[in-house]
């Protein structure tokens, strides 16, 4: 067990909707990070948040934005779905930000899939 | 631009045989290097990191990581391979340059030990 949480385990919906999947770091991390696993894309970084604020940006997507609370946890919203957007969605935290080489960890996953 | 390549999809190897999973990077400063490892339906689990220091880096389950500057390789090995070492294996970049902690994962090699 990583420490990191993420909500739903799972999660089916119809195109053209909205969702957002919740995360909580582990105890004590600052930086949450996202990513998209998808079997044709492989594992890509979507967005960072460090203590709040946005730290780095990858290939996400107009339709989707984030967040990160003042108690650290982030929700990653997905709108306007398409079927293509059918992928495992992660969330991993790690220490710091700002270029340190700590490693990240990450939680179990949301499995979406847009019918 | 950071960048890092896993040349092989699949790698098989026999139980009781060393395993060797290839992984080369390019980044423009120094390489912080990682290796996550990720079962079925579970989230990656970090391995091990590169990020200054000895080549040969431990890890976790016996996993070993050689980082070399020249070749700009991190290859993973394992000197005796165990059936429950086969998972799906990222190796990982971070540019020791950027600000950000924006991680680059390779596509994966999914590692079969043979019984």
């Amino acid at each position: 067990d990583s420490g990191v949480t993420q909500t739903p385990k799972h999660l089916i919906t119809a195109t053209g909707q909205r969702v957002t999947l919740r995360c909580s770091p582990r105890s004590g991390d600052l930086s949450v990070y996202w990513y998209q696993q998808s079997l044709d894309q492989g594992l890509q970084f979507l967005i960072q948040y460090y203590n709040g604020e946005e730290r780095a940006k990858g290939n996400i997507l107009e339709r989707f934005s984030a967040q990160q609370f003042p108690d650290l946890h982030s929700e990653l919203n997905l709108s306007s779905l398409e079927l293509g957007d059918s992928a495992l969605y992660f969330c991993a935290s790690s220490v710091a930000g700002g270029g340190s080489s700590y490693e990240q960890y990450f939680g179990p996953g949301t499995r979406l899939t847009v019918t | 631009a950071q960048s890092v390549a896993q040349p092989e999809d699949q790698v098989n190897v026999a139980e009781g045989n060393p395993l060797t999973v290839k992984c080369t990077y390019s980044v423009s400063g120094n390489p912080y290097l990682f290796w996550y490892v990720q079962y079925p339906n579970r989230g990656l689990q970090f391995l091990l990191k590169y990020i200054t220091g000895d080549n040969l880096v431990k890890g976790s389950y016996g996993f070993e990581a050689e980082f070399n500057k020249s070749q700009t390789s991190f290859h993973l090995k394992k000197p005796s391979a165990l059936v429950s070492d086969s998972a799906l294996y990222f190796c990982a970049v971070r540019d020791g340059m950027n600000r950000d902690d924006k991680i680059i994962f390779g596509k994966g090699t999914r590692l079969h030990i043979l019984p």
